[in-house]
């Protein structure tokens, strides 16, 4: 498809384990971002890759909260020792780099740590 | 850094009356502001965005205002119909399209009664 992928789109997980989720972007766009949704929370910031540059981890929750992208495409967000306040929705946009401002959304990846 | 508070949580209206949603913004160096719409199970999408050199943007039944002095901008809906049922994120950015890093408000739950 032409949009953003996501998966998996539902994850189900214990207190303790890691899990990883995946990001697959717009094919061209040289920007990609990781948010998470949780409850009433709105959209939070969680890291930013725009093409070879450094990323942007400023979002980043924890040390247990980590991710990388490969060639400039696909991302993977890590989270180590899942927690309860972990359970979310994680969601991937991408963007061209340009003025327009404009950031693609998939259709999320919600974590549920029991 | 920058905070976006959004009021209020949670609208009802009759389909056909207006909807007015408001957002405030901390940080004065703040220029971009998008609004996205999100159904239900699916990513946000972006409905309408004002640059901080403008006051006022239209695009058919919905408009955005801002007034930089007060920091605050707001999305109008007129003509309300069901289909506009949804949560609305308003958002701000200090790069105005450059990076595109966001940060969300925490979203206005929007129900349309037929």
């Amino acid at each position: 498809g032409a949009g953003v992928s996501q998966s998996p789109s539902n994850k189900v997980t214990e207190k303790g384990k890691d899990v990883e989720l995946r990001c697959d972007p717009i094919s061209g766009h040289t920007a990609l971002y990781w948010y998470r949704q949780s409850l009433g929370q709105g959209l939070e910031f969680l890291i930013y890759f725009q093409g070879n540059s450094a990323p942007d981890k400023s979002g980043l929750p924890s040390d247990r909260f980590s991710a990388e992208r490969t060639g400039g495409s696909v991302s993977t967000l890590t989270i180590q020792r899942t927690q309860q306040e972990d359970s979310a929705v994680y969601l991937c946009a991408s963007s061209i780099r340009t003025h327009t401002g404009e950031l693609f959304f998939g259709e999320g990846s919600r974590l549920t740590v029991l | 850094g920058e905070n976006v508070e959004q009021h209020p949580s949670t609208l009802s209206v009759q389909e056909g009356d207006s909807a007015v949603i408001k957002c405030t913004y901390s940080d004065s160096a703040s220029n971009y502001f998008p609004w996205y719409k999100q159904e239900l199970g699916k990513g946000p999408q972006l409905i309408i965005d004002i640059r901080s050199n403008v006051g006022e943007k239209k695009d058919q039944r919905i408009a955005v205002t801002l007034n930089k002095t007060a920091k605050h901008f707001s999305l109008h809906i007129t003509e309300t119909q069901p289909e506009d049922s949804a949560v609305y994120f308003c958002a701000a950015s200090k790069d105005g399209g450059a990076t595109n890093k966001l940060i969300f408000g925490t979203g206005t739950l929007l129900a349309v009664q037929p």
